[in-house]
């Protein structure tokens, strides 16, 4: 079974504070993803990586950065965390050659105080 | 642009069938995807139409029109625990899934 694992179920951070979200997949998928969602708005796409080394910016990257050193790692930054990146956000990764289906992760519900 | 419409809200009763529409504007999607999502939990893939027509997977199927840009998720012998989201997506490529902003199904006694 794939897996795509994020480091935070629950994490509170406070104003100004930078915030480090980490995900890692075990299946050697070339593509990943991050998405923050609330309600109302559904998967908002914020960057997303298609190998090593490489990011291209989403929808909403405003605020937040990437990193990815390793095929299976795929770090999200929040340079400086404000009251509205309060949310849930969900790492997927899924393989090049195939475009329908995204592993995701469990998400990580981000509150900023 | 590429945008995916479908309805926010959808109830049920328990056993009932009933079918989630996805119609969408874009071109250069190839196909359709659909995903669940309960509360509190990640979206997981449940199907996907490549082509024209009926794609069944035990209680639920998934049709899809590419000339009218239009798809559904008809679920059958509805349970209760089948109350989730359901989120349509089109794929284009290596480029990531858009997706819809989902519909909450409420299945009811």
């Amino acid at each position: 079974d794939v897996k795509v694992t994020q480091s935070s179920r629950y994490l509170v951070k406070r104003t100004g504070e930078k915030v480090f979200l980490e995900c890692v997949q075990d299946m050697d998928h070339e593509n990943m993803f991050w998405y923050r969602q609330d309600p109302g708005l559904g998967l908002r796409l914020i960057y997303f990586s298609y190998d090593v080394k490489m990011k291209e910016k989403g929808d909403i990257p405003e605020g937040y950065s990437v990193s990815r050193e390793k095929k299976e790692r795929f770090s999200l930054i929040l340079e400086s965390a404000s009251t509205n990146q309060t949310s849930m956000y969900l790492c997927a990764s899924r393989p090049r050659d195939s475009p329908y289906e995204q592993y995701f992760g469990p998400g990580t519900r981000l509150t900023v105080t | 642009g590429q945008s995916l419409e479908q309805p926010s809200e959808v109830t049920a009763v328990e056993g009932a069938i009933v079918q989630i529409n996805c119609t969408y504007q874009t071109s250069g999607f190839y196909g359709l995807s659909w995903y669940q999502q309960h509360d509190g939990g990640a979206p997981t893939f449940l199907s996907y139409n490549a082509l024209d027509g009926l794609e069944e997977t035990g209680r639920f199927s998934s049709f899809l029109s590419r000339s009218d840009s239009y798809g559904y998720l008809l679920l059958q012998e509805l349970q209760m625990k089948d109350s989730a989201s359901y989120f349509c997506a089109g794929p284009s490529g290596n480029t990531p899934l858009v997706f819809g902003k989902g519909t909450r199904l409420s299945v009811i006694a």
